[in-house]
């Protein structure tokens, strides 16, 4: 099994160009979660879907998209991209029990300049 | 407003060493507490802590949750090199109807030959 899997690793975008990035889990997951990491501040969640169909914003959503594409794709779109979004990008998997363990994946370095 | 406090932020030991990382909350409809490891790529799980006072083991690594006092401590014996990551602590909290792992902003430890 890959767990969860994220493309691409690394991505510079100059302000205002748009980029996608892709998340696939093969855990056979409900429940899929998008998380930015910045030096000193954890980890914040973006966005998160329960399950095929539906997503929700979390704490720091806005200037992202996402698409919960099938039960195992879950992508977050950056429709014009600002230095503020420079951020580790992580995309994380559980069952859907609240308080279960989260799997995550290697995570997208974004510079955008 | 949800809260999760790490300490110390850094700390630097010898191998050899114990080190406790600690972890203290706030938040409504307390279930659980997770402990990650974080090497420079993906977080990876520990532990899971749901019940008070009971101590959760693997290898040198023991944690035990307080849900009087509010807090965790993640303890580490007989320090290696390899333990050198950031730990994160996180608490299942709900934004809206979005239902999230909030993360403390981490405790890097560096463990010196």
């Amino acid at each position: 099994n890959a767990g969860v899997t994220q493309t691409p690793k690394f991505q510079v975008l100059k302000t205002g160009q748009s980029m996608t990035l892709q998340c696939a889990q093969d855990m056979n997951h409900n429940s899929m979660y998008w998380y930015r990491q910045d030096p000193g501040m954890g980890l914040r969640l973006i966005y998160y879907s329960a399950s095929e169909g539906t997503t929700d914003k979390g704490e720091v959503p806005n200037g992202y998209n996402v698409s919960r594409l099938n039960k195992r794709e879950f992508s977050l779109r950056l429709e014009s991209a600002a230095p503020s979004q420079t951020s580790v990008y992580f995309c994380a998997s559980s069952d859907q029990r609240e308080s279960s363990e989260q799997f995550f994946g290697p995570g997208t370095r974004l510079t955008v300049l | 407003e949800d809260k999760v406090v790490q300490s110390p932020l850094s700390l630097v030991v010898h191998e050899g060493d114990t080190v406790t990382l600690n972890c203290s909350y706030e938040v409504t409809n307390f279930r659980s507490l997770l402990w990650y490891k974080q090497e420079k790529k993906a977080p990876t799980f520990l532990f899971m802590l749901t019940s008070s006072g009971i101590e959760k083991k693997s290898g040198r690594l023991s944690s035990i949750l307080d849900k009087k006092e509010l807090f965790s401590i993640l303890n580490i014996t007989a320090t290696q090199t390899g333990d050198s990551a950031v730990y994160l602590c996180a608490v299942p909290t709900q934004t809206g109807s979005a239902r999230q792992l909030t993360f403390g902003s981490g405790t890097q430890l560096t463990v010196l030959p």
